[in-house]
This record gives C-alpha cells, structure tokens and sequence, in this order.
C-alpha cells in the first residue's frame, strides 16, 4: 500500500464547477499536511497547507479527517488557470524523520471552457 | 530574485557515462534535497542536505551520490548512468524549523539514458 494516496483522474470540469480531490495516508502518525500544485512540466508548488481546523483561501478549502486518514481540497468556482496537477504531502513525523515529506503522485485536473 | 537553479535543464546520455547535475539556491536554506518524478509514482527522494557536509540517504539513492561543500549548492552525481535513471530530476530547498513545509522547486531537469 502507498504511504499517500490519489487518485490520478484526470477529473475534467467546466468553468465554473466545484471540484473536490481526497488523499488517503497511511502513517497515523502524520501530523502535517499540505497541497502542492503542479503545472504541466514544471516544478510543484506549495499552494496551501492543510489545518486540523480546515483552511480556506479564496476559491481553495482544504480539511483533514485524521479518523479516516484521509485530506481534500476543494476548489469552488474552477477557472481555466486552475488546470494542474494537485499532490498530496504529508510529513512523516516520526522520531528521525520529521524533516521527510512524502508525495502522492498526484490528481490531475483540466477545467474546460 | 528568490530561485533555485539546476543545470542542465535537458540531457540525453549513454549508459556509463558519469554526470553531474548542479543546484544552486540563493534564499541562505539550509536544507536541500534531490526528487525524481516517474509517472505514476510522484516525487521520490533520492538524497538531502541538512546543512554544509551533511547529507543522507532518501528513498531511492542508488546509483547517485551528493555533495553539500557550499551552502548554496547540491550536485547531483550520476557516476555511471542506466536506462532506468531515466526521469524527470528536481532539487528543492527549504528553511528547518517551521518553514521546512515551504520547499521551493527548481524547474527540474530532464534526463534520458539511452
């Protein structure tokens, strides 16, 4: 079983859309988690981190349910820009490794005019 | 401008023939760390860099090898390239502490083994 999760779609909206993606980790013992966004053949990008409280920044809402082990991201009001590729990153955390990051392989999305 | 460089962007090589792919950051991290990404498999760790002279093992260090003599830079060594090293490379750094999460990306550098 992978460590982090996605499923790679890719999931193909209209302009405009609501579009939620999950993330399933494996370690429980995973204390941070972010999204990063990924542009067709370029570098990711850190777009948000992800809060026990859940977190919203403009269009973007991101939550967590350690019970399940699972994050999202939400993206309400898709525009065309919004076209990437999200990964999911969790911290390992544990004893020796809280400096390890580990990446899903990410979840694809197009926003269609 | 706040970047992370590598060079070279694109390299297309023969099996066996050693090469470095360099890094530089100019943000003072002192954390640096080498990805590569493969379809289907997202972003592995090959090496980090805590700081000057200070490096150890990701998840898929075989066949490279690193430096940290300077702050700023992190080559990447491939001593004797094979067909499966073919990918696409990323070096990142960050801050320690709180920052660590904030990993600026360089535009990654396309390597084939032929």
């Amino acid at each position: 079983r992978k460590e982090v999760e996605q499923d790679p779609g890719p999931f193909n909206v209209p302009e405009g859309a609501t579009v939620a993606f999950n993330c399933t980790y494996s370690n429980s013992a995973s204390q941070s988690f972010f999204w990063y966004r990924q542009d067709c053949r370029k570098e990711p990008k850190l777009l948000m981190s992800v809060y026990s409280s859940g977190n919203e920044d403009g269009r973007f809402t991101a939550q967590l349910n350690r019970a399940s082990q699972y994050i999202s991201l939400l993206i309400r009001d898709s525009k065309l820009s919004d076209s990437a590729t999200y990964l999911c990153v969790v911290n390992e955390d544990e004893k020796d490794s809280s400096y390890k990051l580990i990446f899903g392989s990410g979840t694809r999305l197009l926003v269609r005019p | 401008e706040a970047q992370v460089t590598q060079n070279p962007r694109y390299l297309i090589t023969v099996t066996g023939k050693k090469l470095t792919v360099t890094c530089s950051q100019n943000m003072n991290h002192e954390y640096m760390s080498w990805y590569r990404q493969d379809p289907g498999l997202g972003l592995r760790q090959i090496y980090y860099s805590m700081n000057v002279e200070v490096t150890d093992k990701g998840d898929v260090p075989e066949g490279y090898k690193v430096s940290r003599k300077e702050k700023r830079n992190f080559p990447l060594i491939l001593e004797s390239p094979s067909p499966n090293q073919t990918s696409l490379y990323f070096c990142a750094s960050s801050s320690l502490g709180t920052a660590f999460y904030e990993q600026y990306f360089g535009p990654g550098t396309r390597l084939t083994v032929t």
